[in-house]
Formats: structure tokens, C-alpha cells, sequence
């Protein structure tokens, strides 16, 4: 299975900066998502990483706040926007390898990045 | 809208014991379901994934059920170890993966 590479693993941030998170996959993929956990809570899909386009978000999640790229088929990152201390999370990075159907395949997640925002 | 509950939140028992953990779900309508085990300050560990057409999945002292009509999925851990200890998540995949609540796991020598 691809192997995930994320940087950085953990940071300690000041309220109203930014901070850019990378994933790094070592085989061409097609799917990549980005998930936030929440202290105490479970994974939530913040946005699925298109090659070649625009992310695409979830409710509650809007391209200000989490710029997303991908500039081709291993690589990805997104960036947490303005920080606050609610944006104290474990961002974590997940791809689906391809397959003859979707859906089908198991999902694999880097890490993660624990940020905390002071 | 799909939901994902797991029960119980929480587990600790002494090692050896063999254990089941419960998840469900709200909308049959999935292409599969998969276990996962999260050690605090890691990521993600893929345990087991059942596909929509398949009853269960089992890898060595693990085994998962499915049973899509009644929305349920079990873990079932046999002879429990320390090391077995974790926060265990499901996961339904629909045209994205809905996570349960999770069960932390505590095993005790």
C-alpha cells in the first residue's frame, strides 16, 4: 500500500497566522483527502484534493480558511488559514489507490499533523 | 444523512479476555466498511475493510462482520493484548468515508 509522508508532525502556532501542512505519497494516486480530528473526536473530511483542480469541500469547510492544492498525483498540501485556538486539531492527510472500482479500496492515512494555536 | 455511532466509548479489561466492539450505521447504502486503530500521536492503521458484499473479514486474532441490512458491523478481538490498546474507529464509505465515535481500548496485564 502507498506510504504517506506528512510535515510537519506537530506545531505550536499563534492566533492569526497560517500554516501550510504537506503530504507526500510515494505512488501516483488519484484520490487524496484532507481529515480534521478534533481534541476528544472523531475524523472529519474537510475536503477531497483534485489533480489539475479546484478542491472540493465539505459543509462547514470553505476554501479561505483551507486552501488546498495539488499540483500532480503524489503531492498535496493545505494550508489552515487566520488560526484560532479552535483550529487546535489533528490534520490528517489520506489517499485512495487506484483501482478498478471505487470505492473499493482500502484508504490509507499519513500520520497526521497535530497543530496547536495559542 | 449517514451516522456512524460505536459503543462502548470506552473498554478496559484485563489482558487475555476476548472482546467485541459495536459500530452502526444509518444508511445501508455503502461500498464498504473498515476498522481502524489510532495510537495516541499516530495516525490511522487500516485493520480490516469488508466490502458491501462480503459478511466478514478476519486477520489473525481479528475478525469483522457486516451485516448491511440491519446496519451493523462488529469487531471481535480475541485473547486481548496490552498492546491491543488503542482508540478503534470505523468507517463507512460511501462516495467518502463517515467515521464512528470511536471505542478507546485499555488492556491490562
Amino acid at each position: 500500500s502507498a506510504v504517506i509522508s506528512q510535515k510537519p508532525s506537530r506545531d505550536i502556532c499563534q492566533r492569526g497566522t497560517s500554516l501550510t501542512i504537506q503530504c507526500q505519497v510515494d505512488s501516483q494516486v488519484t484520490m487524496m483527502f484532507w481529515y480534521r480530528q478534533q481534541p476528544g473526536q472523531s475524523l472529519t473530511l474537510i475536503a477531497t484534493a483534485n489533480q489539475g483542480s479546484e478542491a472540493t469541500y465539505e459543509s462547514g469547510f470553505v476554501i479561505d480558511k483551507f486552501p488546498i492544492s495539488r499540483p500532480n498525483l503524489t503531492f498535496s498540501t493545505l494550508t489552515v488559514s487566520n488560526m484560532s485556538p479552535e483550529d487546535s486539531s489533528i490534520y490528517l492527510c489520506s489517499v485512495e489507490e487506484d483501482g478498478n472500482l471505487f470505492g473499493a479500496n482500502v484508504l490509507t492515512f499519513g500520520a497526521g499533523s497535530r497543530l496547536t494555536v495559542l | 444523512k449517514q451516522e456512524v455511532t460505536q459503543i462502548p466509548a470506552a473498554l478496559s479489561v484485563p489482558e487475555g479476555e476476548n472482546l467485541v466492539l459495536n459500530c452502526s450505521f444509518t444508511d445501508s447504502a455503502i461500498y464498504n466498511l473498515q476498522w481502524f486503530r489510532q495510537d495516541p500521536g499516530k495516525g490511522l492503521t487500516s485493520l480490516l475493510l469488508i466490502q458491501s458484499s462480503q459478511r466478514e473479514q478476519t486477520s489473525g486474532r481479528l475478525n469483522a462482520s457486516l451485516d448491511k441490512s440491519s446496519g451493523r458491523s462488529t469487531l471481535y478481538i480475541a485473547a486481548s493484548q496490552p498492546g491491543d490498546s488503542a482508540t478503534y474507529l470505523c468507517a463507512v464509505n460511501t462516495d467518502k468515508l463517515i467515521f464512528g465515535t470511536g471505542t478507546r481500548l485499555q488492556v491490562f496485564p
